[in-house]
């Protein structure tokens, strides 16, 4: 009865690489968003999806790509991996572009 | 952009006290939302809060809407161990362009060693 889940949970891989997060949502919410957050714990929008169409995109560098193949999904996949990229990243999803649910997040580690 | 400032950064409790928290902006809001997050988790909603000067409840969490629409505060009240955790007080602007959570900083709550 999971509502938001991510896969994976955990990501280490090498600089350079490309390598996608996965997000599914079975609340039924028509809006479905990416966070990014940081190592002193500060949560910031990356993107947001409403019925599949881009809403927002926070000046997020393109080497990040988001996809959404139906509006239960949304997946977001990173090209030429660098450090700074290591972060925990969330995904979320909303009713009415209100109140947001949050999915367990992946920790995504370059090395 | 807009910042929300939340304080304190970390506070420690005992367990059975009343605990208090708040969050503070240049700008309004139309929406406060006080999420928890645990240790390897995601942010787990605790009270949404969507008129000015609302005062919702949630069990032991009682949380304001303030009347400028430019603060939020979050009780516990007689607080347990399981209290311990990330509080994030999260201010939405409704926007044609898509609606924005802005996050405060956490208030991250620790037991009294």
């Amino acid at each position: 009865d999971t509502a938001v889940s991510q896969t994976p949970k955990y990501l280490v891989t090498q600089m350079g690489n490309d390598k996608s997060i996965k997000c599914e949502q079975n609340l039924g919410h028509d809006t479905m968003y990416w966070y990014k957050q940081d190592s002193k714990k500060f949560l910031k929008i990356m993107f947001s999806y409403n019925n599949k169409e881009l809403i927002i995109n926070e000046t997020v560098p393109n080497r990040f790509s988001p996809k959404s193949p139906d509006k239960a999904h949304l997946n977001l996949h990173i090209n030429s991996l660098e450090l700074g990229d290591s972060a925990v990243y969330f995904c979320a999803s909303s009713p009415r572009g209100d109140t947001q649910y949050f999915g367990p997040g992946t920790r995504l580690t370059v090395l | 952009g807009q910042q929300l400032n939340q304080s304190p950064q970390s506070m420690f409790i005992q367990e059975g006290e009343d605990v208090s928290m708040n969050c503070t902006s240049s700008s309004i809001f139309n929406t406060w939302l006080w999420y928890k997050q645990d240790p390897g988790e995601g942010p787990v909603l605790l009270i949404a809060l969507y008129k000015a000067g609302e005062l919702t409840s949630n069990g032991r969490l009682t949380a304001q809407f303030g009347i400028t629409r430019k603060d939020s505060f979050l009780n516990i009240s007689a607080s347990i161990p399981s209290d311990v955790g990330i509080y994030f007080c999260a201010g939405l602007l409704f926007k044609a362009a898509g609606n924005k959570l802005t996050f405060g900083g956490g208030t991250r709550v620790l037991v009294k060693p």
